[in-house]
């Protein structure tokens, strides 16, 4: 079964830096296209952004020009590094696989790390 | 950007009865329309992909229906495992975006 651990969620004040991680194991991360999304408190889900298997890079407009995703295939590793966070970023963030190298659906999920911007 | 529609936001259901979630697009989407559930403290998890393809392990319970832009899921017959927040969300084209969520809850 595919496994994804998100890790590096922290309390951090409007304006700082935080890099999140996902550890992906159980499939071959190389091959597949992967994402992160998020969930406010209380609130639905927010696509954050994609990668495919060969780096070509996506970004919702809330999050671009501030956020960078990455990927490391010798690692089986996912990143999201996020810049000049702002309250609204508060939430919830989960690392999902996609289906496919490029495209698809999300068919495995972790269970997240919460991000909390606040002074 | 696609917007996605859920309706109803609540839906009150008994449990065995049936229930039916929808999802509007704002222009097609083709079949790229998936499901998902979310139970309270838990992450999301694939229900239906390709618009009413099941997951490995869903119940048959579970069904998916539409095309373009107006889709559909049923649950044929409640059970308590199923009271959570459901989300239908398109890959069609970027940015990839989610519909508000429906919360089924016990009536």
């Amino acid at each position: 079964e595919v496994q994804l651990l998100e890790s590096g969620g922290a309390l951090v004040q409007p304006g700082g830096s935080l890099r999140l991680s996902c550890a992906a194991s159980r499939f071959t991360f190389t091959n597949y296209a992967m994402t992160w999304v998020r969930q406010a408190p209380g609130k639905g889900l927010e696509w954050v952004s994609s990668i495919s298997d060969g780096d070509n890079t996506y970004y919702a407009d809330s999050v671009k020009g501030r956020f960078t995703i990455s990927r490391d295939n010798s690692k089986n590793t996912l990143y999201l590094l996020m810049n000049s966070l702002r309250a609204e970023d508060t939430g919830l963030y989960y690392c999902a696989k996609r289906s496919g190298s490029s495209s698809g659906h999300f068919d495995s999920w972790g269970q997240g790390t919460l991000v909390t911007v606040s002074s | 950007e696609i917007v996605m529609t859920q309706s109803p936001a609540t839906l009150s259901v008994s449990p065995g009865e049936g229930a039916t979630l929808s999802c509007r697009a704002s222009q097609t989407v083709n079949s790229n329309l998936v499901w998902y559930q979310q139970k309270p403290g838990q992450a999301p998890r694939l229900l239906i992909y390709d618009v009413s393809t099941r997951a490995t392990g869903i119940p048959a319970r579970f069904s998916g229906s539409g095309s373009g832009t107006e889709f559909t899921l049923t649950i044929s017959s409640l059970q308590s495992e199923d009271f959570a927040f459901y989300y239908c969300q398109q890959y069609n084209s970027w940015p990839l975006t989610f519909g508000g969520g429906t919360k089924v809850e016990i009536k």
